[in-house]
């Protein structure tokens, strides 16, 4: 199956820094990338879908300033966490459909990326 | 608005016994139905899918669920569970309507005993 790879898996930093998630689709190009997000013992909740070329569409009460995506390329998507705080920790998860812009596909997801803002 | 609603957040049972994790969602019209398997420590992985055509699915590892439209449900079932079945279960949705975003249940904790 498609392989999509996302790093790091885990990142320790400090609050007030940035953090960079990067999520790359190996075997198959990306048009949408969706980012997850997974608070300890709860479900995932979409953050926000970028689309190669065009601004990320946020979901409600996700700030687009803090959380900043940018889809560059058909295989990369990258997430910035800018202004870290403790509370933006969290299991961040990025998932690609294998053929974008149809309704009859599944999604692949990445390894998942633990942040921890000390 | 879909949404996705999975009863149970914790399942108990021995090696041998049978699974049953139930799965509604909301929205009436077309949809697909997912089932993602979280094992300890590693990403999410697809166990199976509906997207069309027999309601009763089959999936990897002895997993099957079965589409009930009109009971907007979408059970997850194995006949006899491993202990390697210890994983957390998301049922997922998603429909054109809705962006073809997918939209995850609560999760479903199920430990199996050896």
């Amino acid at each position: 199956g498609a392989v999509v790879s996302q790093h790091p898996s885990r990142v320790i930093c400090k609050s007030g820094t940035s953090v960079k998630i990067e999520c790359r689709s190996l075997d198959f190009q990306a048009t949408t990338m969706f980012w997850y997000r997974q608070f300890p013992k709860q479900s995932l909740m979409l953050m926000a879908t970028s689309n190669e070329g065009s601004k990320a569409t946020y979901e409600q009460g996700v700030e687009k300033d803090k959380f900043l995506i940018n889809h560059a390329s058909l295989t990369l998507s990258t997430l910035t966490v800018t202004s870290a705080h403790p509370e933006d920790s969290s299991f961040y998860i990025c998932s690609a459909p294998s053929v974008s812009g149809t309704q009859n596909t599944e999604a692949f997801f990445g390894q998942g990326t633990r942040l921890t803002v000390v | 608005a879909q949404s996705v609603s999975q009863h149970n957040h914790h399942v108990i049972l021995s090696e041998a016994a049978s699974l049953e994790l139930g799965c509604n969602y909301s929205y009436g019209g077309t949809v697909n139905l997912f089932w993602y398997v979280q094992y300890p420590g590693q990403h999410l992985q697809l166990l199976l899918k509906y997207f069309s055509g027999d309601p009763l699915v089959k999936g990897i590892k002895g997993f099957e669920a079965e589409f009930i439209k009109s009971k907007f449900s979408f059970n997850l079932r194995k006949p006899s569970v491993q202990w390697s079945d210890t994983a957390e279960y998301f049922c997922a949705v998603k429909s054109k309507a809705a962006g073809n975003k997918l939209t995850f249940g609560g999760g479903t904790r199920v430990l199996v005993k050896p």
